[in-house]
């Protein structure tokens, strides 16, 4: 198992500020997708990359996947009560996604 | 239309016990998964079913027994279950991923909340 490790593992910051989670291994990954994960229901998938080096975004958020595809951060512009909930990130090696612990985040109005 | 359904959402059983939880994806996917969640949130696979084939099975006690009716469908039963089987356990599917890759995108149902006392 090639492991992901997140940080931080816990966020808690005011409605409007900027924040950026990261993702990192030392195992090179063929894709890496991000997901949000609120309490009591499973995972949606945010985005997929998998060129090193991409960035997309999404609205408000900014993901990136690093030059030699090891690791990825999440970046959210202006952060909303919304965007509370644990984020994971998966990296994709073989037939498996291999999922880091996640970020916990919560956004206070 | 729920994509992935799960059932039962929770399950309340005694050490000991059997018991099976079941999956269904009307995305037309041909892979799907069993994921397990632990008390700190951390997703592992257990299982993933291609068409009705197993291709992966992680190092899961052999007391786990998926099973797949057809490529909708991927059922997970439980022998003999013991404290530490409880989790939260989540069915994937996931379509073709695209050419040169082997795993892609997953959609995740909304799991089933499993204690076993």
């Amino acid at each position: 198992t090639q492991l992901l490790e997140q940080s931080p593992q816990f966020l808690s910051i005011q409605e409007g500020e900027n924040l950026t989670v990261y993702c990192n291994s030392s195992s090179v990954f063929s894709s890496l997708q991000w997901y949000r994960q609120e309490p009591g229901e499973g995972p949606v998938l945010l985005v997929t990359v998998v060129t090193g080096g991409e960035v997309k975004k999404l609205k408000r958020l900014t993901f990136q996947f690093g030059d030699a595809r090891k690791d990825s951060s999440l970046h959210i512009t202006a952060a909303q009560p919304g965007d509370t909930g644990l984020y994971l990130c998966a990296g994709a090696s073989g037939y498996a996604l291999n999922f880091g612990k996640g970020t916990s985040l919560l956004v206070t109005p | 239309d729920t994509a992935v359904s799960q059932t039962p959402k929770y399950l309340v059983t005694q050490m000991g016990n059997d018991k099976s939880i079941k999956c269904e994806q009307n995305l037309g996917h041909d892979t799907m998964y069993w994921y397990k969640q632990d008390s700190k949130k951390f997703l592992k696979i257990m299982f993933s079913y291609n068409n009705k084939e197993l291709i992966i099975n992680e190092t899961v006690p052999n007391r786990f027994s998926p099973k797949s009716p057809d490529k909708a469908h991927l059922n997970l039963h439980i022998n003999s279950l013991e404290l530490g089987d409880s989790a939260v356990y989540f069915c994937a599917s996931s379509p073709l991923p695209p050419e040169g890759l082997a795993v892609y995108e997953q959609y995740f149902g909304p799991g089933t909340r499993l204690t076993v006392t």
